[in-house]
């Protein structure tokens, strides 16, 4: 079971260049998110999508673009990246349970 | 917004000991708690979840206690194992819109 996945796994990025983080998941649910986790902090949520076709904001959504390409995947874009954009990036998905997350991505901008 | 908390950031116990650890929420709407446990370079791992309409849940060595009353949450571990040694997060909300606290440390001593 492959669960969430995402890619890549690690970035280095220089200020203001474009980034996307791919996310997909094979247990067919309709929900899916984006998250940040800076040190020290918890999970904080930037976008999500509750169904195909649909996204909203989270609590942090400045500086990021998403898109709900099918129901498999759901990808996060930095159009310019910025250092304040450091971060460990977790995308979620979940049907009625809890729920589930990929291994994240680590994006560092220099 | 809402914030959820935690008391203390690291808890240090003894292999077989049981270990509790305490989360306060302030949301007095949110209907759903959860529990997730993070390794090093790991996702969060989804450990129990309750419903407010429940004050304790329990699952395999875990129970989840609900103090709706004091807005309190905590995970009981039965029987410690070195592989308990994570960061745990608590997090309310509804089981789409989740608010997750900062975290506390395991650490498992031998």
């Amino acid at each position: 079971n492959a669960g969430v996945t995402q890619t890549p796994k690690f970035q280095v990025l220089k200020t203001g260049q474009s980034m996307t983080l791919q996310c997909a998941q094979d247990m067919n649910h309709n929900s899916m998110y984006w998250y940040r986790q800076d040190p020290g902090m918890g999970l904080r949520l930037i976008y999500y999508s509750a169904s195909e076709g649909t996204t909203d904001k989270g609590e942090v959504p400045n500086g990021y673009n998403v898109s709900r390409l099918n129901k498999r995947e759901f990808s996060l874009r930095l159009e310019s990246a910025a250092p304040s954009q450091t971060s460990v990036y977790f995308c979620a998905s979940h049907v009625d349970g809890p729920q589930h997350f990929g291994d994240g991505t680590r994006l560092s901008i220099l | 917004g809402e914030s959820v908390g935690l008391h203390l950031p690291t808890l240090s116990v003894q292999e077989g000991d049981n270990s509790i650890i305490n989360c306060a929420y302030s949301n007095s709407a949110s209907d759903y708690f959860i529990w997730y446990k993070q390794e090093s370079g790991k996702g969060p791992q989804f450990i129990i979840d309750i419903r407010s309409n429940m004050d304790k849940r329990q699952g395999q060595r875990v129970t989840v206690l609900l103090n709706k009353t004091v807005k309190h949450l905590s995970l009981q571990i039965a029987a410690t194992q070195p592989g308990d040694s994570a960061v745990y997060f608590c997090a309310e909300g509804s089981r789409r819109a989740l608010t997750f606290g900062s975290g506390t440390r395991l650490q498992v001593q031998p």
